[in-house]
């Protein structure tokens, strides 16, 4: 119930376009759904997040799209350019800075 | 910007040794966190501590573990005792608000037990 399950494992894209990343989740207590991006060497940073009344949350490239009854959520990265390779994690949380990650995409993006 | 500090950035040590991992926290944070991550595997939680206590802490942080602020700027993980499986790079994090919106992470610290 605690899971959080990402996919795919990895992602091939070409420059300029559409990468997405997908999420599942069990548990209805979530409350609050990040996106982390870590560089090679680099903690995960924050990229985007979104909390479960609202369906979608744009901030520039990045779109994370939200369906609560599938219990799903998902990232869109439009644009997509060779400095967005790196891995991504979703994750989420019910709070007191708990955070479930799912098991991360690593995103290569081909010139 | 502001940002976590980790030190070491590499820490080897043998099985049974103990171990203090340091952080230095973003300074108005006032909530702190320990995750860590095997090789290949997702990022776990260990343990969320506030007002020099723990908060919250996971099935894998049991007694060989331990957090601390010594002092007003610090925040270290020890392991007591080493295993080979305690292997992983273990992230400092910390945030403004209880909610634990906005983590900010260190660069971590791998930790190779040999």
């Amino acid at each position: 119930q605690q899971q959080v399950k990402q996919s795919p494992q990895s992602l091939i894209v070409q420059k300029g376009g559409i990468s997405i990343i997908n999420c599942a989740y069990e548990n209805t207590a979530f409350d609050y759904f990040p996106w982390y991006q870590q560089f090679p060497g680099k903690g995960p940073a924050l990229l985007i997040a979104i909390r479960p009344d609202v369906s979608e949350k744009k901030e520039g490239r990045f779109t994370i799209s939200f369906n609560k009854s599938a219990k799903q959520f998902s990232l869109h990265i439009m644009d997509s350019q060779p400095g967005d390779s790196a891995t991504y994690f979703c994750a989420a949380s019910i709070g007191r800075g708990k955070l479930i990650f799912g098991q991360g995409t690593e995103l290569s993006v081909k010139p | 910007e502001p940002e976590v500090t980790q030190t070491p950035s590499h820490q080897v040590t043998q099985m049974g040794q103990e171990v203090i991992l340091r952080c230095v926290p973003i300074s108005n944070h006032l909530y702190f966190y320990w995750y860590r991550q095997i090789l290949g595997q997702k990022v776990e939680f260990l343990v969320s501590f506030y007002n020099n206590e723990i908060s919250e802490k996971s099935e894998i942080f049991d007694d060989q573990f331990s957090v601390e602020r010594p002092d007003g700027s610090n925040f270290t993980l020890k392991i007591r005792s080493t295993k080979l499986e305690d292997s992983a790079m273990y992230f400092c994090a910390s945030s403004e608000t209880q909610g634990g919106e906005k983590l900010f992470f260190g660069s971590g610290t791998q930790l190779s037990v040999l």
